[in-house]
């Protein structure tokens, strides 16, 4: 069973911040948190991931909890290509797998 | 374009039919993979390879065999497949050991089984 719960679905206006929210309560100190997303029929895309501190990168930022049972995935200016499954993952660095929730459906309109 | 190609993008077969997905990666990792993902289900993983060894076999059954001739090149091979196998099949592919272990993703097989 997935590790993470995440809402279904979103909704999210173009141009505004999307804010998708994590819960990861059981994750161990060694788990990393993974973000991906899957545009419709397409494999899925690498967003960012963290241990502790906050992330950013070209994409998305990452925000953890300081007792790191949550997390938020934040698109600081989303467009409707972001529309897409977002999905949460904890997983150890060095042990490559992942394991797959229903993830949460965003819907950026215009 | 993520660096990891799979073949063909569709496919259609019946169920006495014997077929093979391939796919590659051109980003130097180590490590890949083979994952389902039946209609309004969540993706899951069925095999593993690192270093071109088997580590991971979600139990799948016999009907799917993998292959992996080297670091590059990822096969599934696919022989008397019912109806509920048809589903996107997705190959992944990583770099275990470092730091950064991120899985980068194919376009998938969408497959139908007739």
């Amino acid at each position: 069973d997935a590790k993470t719960t995440q809402p279904p679905s979103m909704d999210c206006a173009e141009g505004r911040a999307a804010n998708l929210p994590c819960n990861h309560s059981t994750i161990s100190g060694n788990e990393y948190v993974y973000w991906y997303r899957q545009i419709h029929s397409q494999g899925p895309q690498y967003i960012i991931h963290g241990l502790k501190n906050n992330e950013t990168n070209e994409m998305a930022s990452l925000i953890i909890t300081e007792d790191r049972k949550s997390s938020t995935l934040i698109l600081p200016h989303a467009t409707l290509r972001d529309t897409a499954v977002y999905y949460c993952i904890v997983s150890g660095n060095q042990g490559g797998k992942l394991i797959f929730g229903q993830g949460t459906e965003l819907s950026v309109k215009p | 374009e993520t660096g990891v190609t799979q073949t063909p993008r569709h496919l259609v077969m019946g169920m006495t039919n014997k077929k093979s997905l391939k796919c590659e990666q051109h980003l130097g990792h180590n490590a890949m993979y083979w994952y389902k993902q039946s209609a309004k289900k969540p993706l899951e993983l069925m095999f593993v390879y690192s270093l071109e060894e088997r580590v991971e076999n979600n139990s799948v059954p016999s009907r799917f065999s993998p292959e992996c001739p080297n670091s590059s090149h990822l096969f599934l091979h696919l022989h008397t497949l019912q109806p509920e196998d048809s589903a996107l099949y997705l190959c992944a592919s990583s770099r275990q050991g470092a730091r950064r272990n991120e899985q980068y993703f194919g376009p998938g097989t969408r497959l139908t089984v007739t």
